[in-house]
């Protein structure tokens, strides 16, 4: 079966402060690889996803991805976060079609 | 265009109480998701119809569970005899054919009392 597990639940961070947000996943096969974000009061919305090819991947909001396989780990980063990267942020992966997510990482960010 | 709605946004049940819980998806859009997501945590699936077939329903936590979508489009997420830890929020999403990608609706707040 697969898992998600993020490793930080509450994160808080200054404004311009760099971000990286770790995630692991349990998965025999080939898998496909998503961040969401859910802002205070807003649905879930898609920040990046890999499928496969370039293990980086750029994301909205100058969010970045990078797969690496052996490890199991798809980690979230931005170089300097804005006060409006305050959310919610979920992991998740399909190895089918159903997505498993992780129990999200709430980052606050401070002025 | 139009995203995912889902209505009501909130529903308050008493215990024991039906409920149903209505999902339009994207137009066109021809996979459609259940998610159930408690306080704190991550979504969790339900259910999955391609079209008018339920196709997956090994997530739904028992029998007192009942989706549908006949018509292929709008799907209900109905709950019979609610229970306390039925209270939650139930997610809808959708995708096109053969897509990874879902969208996903604001949601229901479901609180059981």
């Amino acid at each position: 079966a697969q898992s998600v597990s993020q490793h930080n639940h509450h994160v808080i961070l200054s404004e311009a402060a760099s971000l990286e947000l770790g995630c692991n996943y349990s998965y025999g096969g080939t898998v496909n690889l998503f961040w969401y974000v859910q802002y205070p009061g807003q649905h879930l919305q898609l920040l990046l996803k890999y499928f496969s090819g370039d293990p980086l991947v750029k994301g909205i909001k100058g969010f970045e991805a990078e797969f690496i396989k052996s490890k199991f780990s798809f980690n979230l980063r931005k170089p300097s976060v804005q006060w409006s990267d305050t959310a919610e942020y979920f992991c998740a992966v399909s190895g089918n079609t159903p997505l498993v997510f992780g129990k999200g990482t709430r980052l606050s960010v401070i002025a | 265009g139009a995203g995912v709605s889902q209505s009501p946004r909130y529903k308050v049940a008493k215990r024991g109480q039906d409920v149903a819980l209505r999902c339009d998806p994207i137009s066109g859009h021809v996979s459609l998701f259940w998610y159930q997501q408690a306080l704190g945590q991550g979504p969790e699936f339900l259910t999955y119809f391609q079209n008018e077939a339920q196709l997956d329903k090994s997530g739904l936590p028992s029998d007192r569970f009942f989706a549908e979508r006949p018509e292929g489009s709008v799907s209900t997420l109905k709950i019979q005899r609610t229970q306390q830890e039925d209270s939650a929020v139930y997610l809808c999403a959708s995708s096109l054919a053969g897509s990874y990608e879902q969208y996903f609706g604001p949601g229901t707040r479901l609180t059981v009392t």
